[in-house]
């Protein structure tokens, strides 16, 4: 079974201080996506990354994927409150598996 | 909005009720997803079709009836229902194809609550 740990599972913090979130495996995967989950809505895909060592950046968050392609992690630079949420990372070989989330909260 | 369009958005239900939960999509997808999300734990995948075929049922009681009638639609049956069933239920489409290229589109989500 694959598994997938994220942490840390709740982060509160001011805005424009930086962050890193982890998602680790014991399980190789082909790809990893990042998802990111507001209340009352399903996730929405931020990332996919492919290659291990890969990074990619989306404006102020930095996705990495680990060299064994077993874990990842996303930094956010100056946070900001519209990044308040439910960050999900998900594995992907047959199917997609995912992780219970970070819980970010950045308050004004 | 994802393309992904999930009725009801919330449902309250006795243990005894039976009820539907409905998924529908228009973006040419092959695949389509069921997943359940309770406060806490990992985002749990229920059933798989591919092709209006089930191909993985991650050992879901029986209370949960899945239906696939064509590649747009995807219902989930609901009967005699425990209050630990109360979550978000989730429906995701996807078309797969290289890992690279695989994103899941999800619906908003039907929050369920067994009385």
């Amino acid at each position: 079974t694959q598994l997938l740990e994220q942490s840390p599972q709740f982060l509160s913090i001011q805005e424009g201080e930086n962050l890193t979130v982890y998602c680790n495996s014991s399980s190789v995967f082909s790809s990893l996506q990042w998802y990111r989950q507001e209340p009352g809505e399903g996730p929405v895909l931020l990332v996919t990354v492919v290659t291990g060592g890969e990074v990619k950046k989306l404006k102020r968050l930095t996705f990495q994927f680990g060299d064994a392609r077993k874990d990842s992690s996303l930094h956010i630079t100056a946070a900001q409150p519209g990044d308040t949420g439910l960050y999900l990372c998900a594995g992907y070989n047959n199917d997609m598996r995912f992780g219970a989330g970070t819980r970010l909260t950045v308050k004004p | 909005e994802t393309g992904v369009t999930q009725t009801p958005r919330h449902l309250v239900m006795g243990m005894t009720n039976k009820k539907s939960l409905k998924c529908e999509q228009h973006l040419g997808h092959n695949a389509m997803y069921w997943y359940k999300q309770s406060a806490k734990k990992p985002l749990e995948l229920m059933f798989v079709y591919s092709l209006e075929e089930r191909v993985e049922n991650n050992s879901v009681p029986s209370r949960f009836s899945p239906e696939c009638p064509n590649s747009s639609h995807l219902f989930l049956h609901l009967h005699t229902l425990q209050p630990e069933d109360s979550a978000l239920y989730l429906c995701a489409s996807s078309q797969p194809g290289g890992a690279g290229d695989t994103e899941a589109f999800f619906g908003q989500g039907t929050r369920l609550t067994v009385v």
